[in-house]
């Protein structure tokens, strides 16, 4: 059984300094990994995600993150925090089959503070 | 493109009603639909998967009886709260995945729907 591990429920930066978020997996295979981002009371949007290829992975609004397969992680960095990033963000892990479904860490709250 | 609708976007109910939501695909065929559940200050839990034409494969602990899930057609799933009670007030979010070129389907999350029964 897959599982994802994100430490913490809140991280706090502020307006213009570095973003970390962790994340953690357990698969018996190499699976495939995302992260999402969720706004109050909304759906979730996709930042990025690993299949394939390069392990740097590139998403949205200037998220990066990094598969590292011999430390089972795949955290997520911003180099410049902006207040629109204050939201709940969650690492995903899914199967590499076509329609596999997606297991979600408990999520991290991020704040920004001007 | 590929974007999800959910309606109602909320409700609220009495005990022992039941509540249907509704999911749609808007700009592709969705082969899977999957409905999350999310209490509060909670991560998403999937419920079941379901594929056009086919019945719902519900995940364990999921009542299949109290929250039955339709998936007709290939733009639209349907997840009816039966008989609901309290305990069943939460956000409920979809997902639908179609036929990707990469080998991989994309999940495209709707906008959820926030459930009250009093």
């Amino acid at each position: 059984a897959q599982s994802v591990t994100q430490l913490g429920s809140h991280v706090s930066v502020s307006e213009g300094a570095l973003v970390l978020l962790r994340c953690n997996y357990s698969s018996s295979v190499p699976p495939y990994l995302f992260w999402y981002v969720q706004y109050p009371n909304q759906g979730l949007q996709l930042l990025l995600k690993y299949t394939t290829g390069a392990t740097l992975v590139k998403g949205i609004n200037g998220f990066e993150a990094e598969f590292k397969k011999s430390e089972t992680s795949f955290h997520l960095t911003k180099p410049s925090a902006h207040m629109s990033d204050a939201a709940e963000y969650f690492c995903a892990v899914s199967d590499r089959g076509a329609n596999s479904k997606l297991t979600f860490g408990k999520g991290i709250t991020l704040s920004v503070r001007p | 493109g590929a974007v999800v609708s959910q309606h109602p976007s909320w409700v609220i109910c009495k005990s022992g009603t039941s509540v249907k939501i509704e999911c749609r695909s808007l700009d592709f065929q969705a082969t899977t639909m999957f409905w999350y559940r999310q209490f509060p200050k909670q991560s998403l839990m999937l419920m079941a998967t379901s594929n056009e034409g086919s019945k719902a494969t519900y995940e364990q602990g999921v009542e299949k009886d109290k929250f039955l899930i339709n998936h007709a057609s290939l733009t639209l799933s349907t997840l009816t709260v039966t008989s609901a009670h309290p305990e069943d007030s939460s956000f409920y979010i979809c997902s639908a995945s179609g036929q990707g070129t990469s080998g991989y389907n994309e999940q495209f999350f709707g906008p959820g729907t926030r459930l009250t029964v009093l």
